[in-house]
Parts: C-alpha cells; structure tokens; sequence
C-alpha cells in the first residue's frame, strides 16, 4: 500500500509569498496519476494539478508542479488571499486500483 | 458544465446501514469515466472511500470495502453509496466526484453532505 506523506504540516507565509509543498511517496509512484487539490474551508476539495505538472482546465499559471518517482513538490509562486487553504497531493494506483490522499498541508497568513 | 449533487439522510444509527446518492447532471454517466466517493471526518483529511465506472466495474479501499457497495443507475444519471454497520467513526462530510480521465485525478466534485452516526 503506498503512503503519501506531506510536509510541511502548516506553512505561515505573507501574501506575495512563495509557498513550496512537498509529498513524498511510500515507493515510487506514476507520476501521471499523481494530483494537487486545493481545499478551502466548508468548500469540496478543487483539482489544481494533475499528472504531476499539468494545471486544469481554469487553473492560473502561479500553481505548478514537479517531481519523479518518490517525491512531488507543489508550489504557488504568489500567494493570493484565496490560496491560505489546505492542500492535498493524491495518488491512483491502477494495479490494484487503490487512491491515496496525503494528510494534507495547511497554507496559513503570517 | 459537469455537476454532481449527493444526497441522503443527515442522521444514521449505527450499526444501520448508510446510503446515499449522487445525482449527475451535465454529462451521462453511461458515457464514460470513473465515478469516486470520497470521505472526509470532521477537521480530519480525505479518505477515498471506492469508485465505479458506468459498466458497473468497481474499486473499493481496502480498509473499507468489507462493508462497501457502489452501484450505479444509468437510467437515473446517478450513482449510489451503502456503508453497512456504521460507527461514529464513519460521521463524515461525504463527496461524489467524477474522474478527470484515465483515473489521473477527481473533478470536479460535487458540495459534500454530512452524515452523523449517532444514536
């Protein structure tokens, strides 16, 4: 079964910051099926990246991501007021098909 | 534009069985695509719970799916959850969300409904 770690637990930035996530897998993991979520309070979770880099469709170019095998990092270039939120990195396995989510890192204001 | 709205009673007894229901509008389920529920306890992160694609293929978490059924109505555009013998450590605040293609990631998701297990 693969775990996904995530570090930081909380990140306390300023707006305009520069906020760098990372997710850390139990074994190396495809990253095609490796996502970011972005989950505001009392709101469902929304898909920022999928397949490690690639935004979604309406997502702004200061979300990007990277990473291989084991370890994925996420980062916003700039933060927004919108962006102090709780991110999750997840990923779907297809043999045997088995989704994972990390525990998440909170994005809070400094 | 895709969405997906849960619905089912607020309120389970445990030991019942908790049920609910995504209802799709703006894309048919028999089309294509995986169909998730995913879970998330109150201040807690998010548990997949299974997934379901529009043939009735199913993948369920294994920690989960002894007491799991999903099952899909494509005549309905809906897609259903039963979590059997429910404990308070199944109150959650439960989504439906579809798979953005190739089990890649999940989106979008529907608003989420909370079921408390309490007596």
């Amino acid at each position: 079964e693969i775990v996904l770690t995530q570090s930081p637990g909380t990140l306390s930035l300023s707006p305009g910051e520069r906020a760098t996530l990372s997710c850390r897998a139990s074994q190396s993991v495809n990253s095609r099926h490796l996502a970011w979520y972005r989950q505001k309070p009392g709101q469902a979770p929304r898909l920022l990246i999928f397949a490690t880099s690639n935004r979604a469709t309406g997502i702004p170019d200061r979300f990007s991501g990277s990473g291989s095998g084991t370890d994925f990092n996420f980062t916003i270039s700039r933060l927004e007021s919108e962006d102090f939120a709780v991110y999750y990195c997840q990923h779907y396995d297809n043999s045997p098909p088995r989704c994972t989510f990390g525990q998440g890192t909170k994005v809070e204001i400094k | 534009q895709v969405q997906l709205q849960p619905s089912g009673p607020g309120l389970v007894k445990p030991s019942e069985t908790l049920s609910l229901t995504c209802s799709v509008s703006g894309y048919s389920i028999s089309s294509g695509y995986f169909w998730g529920w995913i879970r998330q306890p109150p201040g807690k992160g998010l548990e997949w719970i299974g997934s379901i694609f529009h043939d009735g293929n199913t993948h369920y978490n294994p920690s989960l799916w002894s007491r799991v059924a999903i099952s899909v109505d494509t005549s309905k555009n809906q897609f259903s959850l039963k979590v059997d013998s429910v404990t308070a450590a199944d109150t959650a605040m439960y989504y439906c969300a579809k798979d953005y293609g190739d089990l890649v990631a999940f989106d979008p998701w529907g608003q989420g409904t909370l079921v408390t297990v309490s007596s």
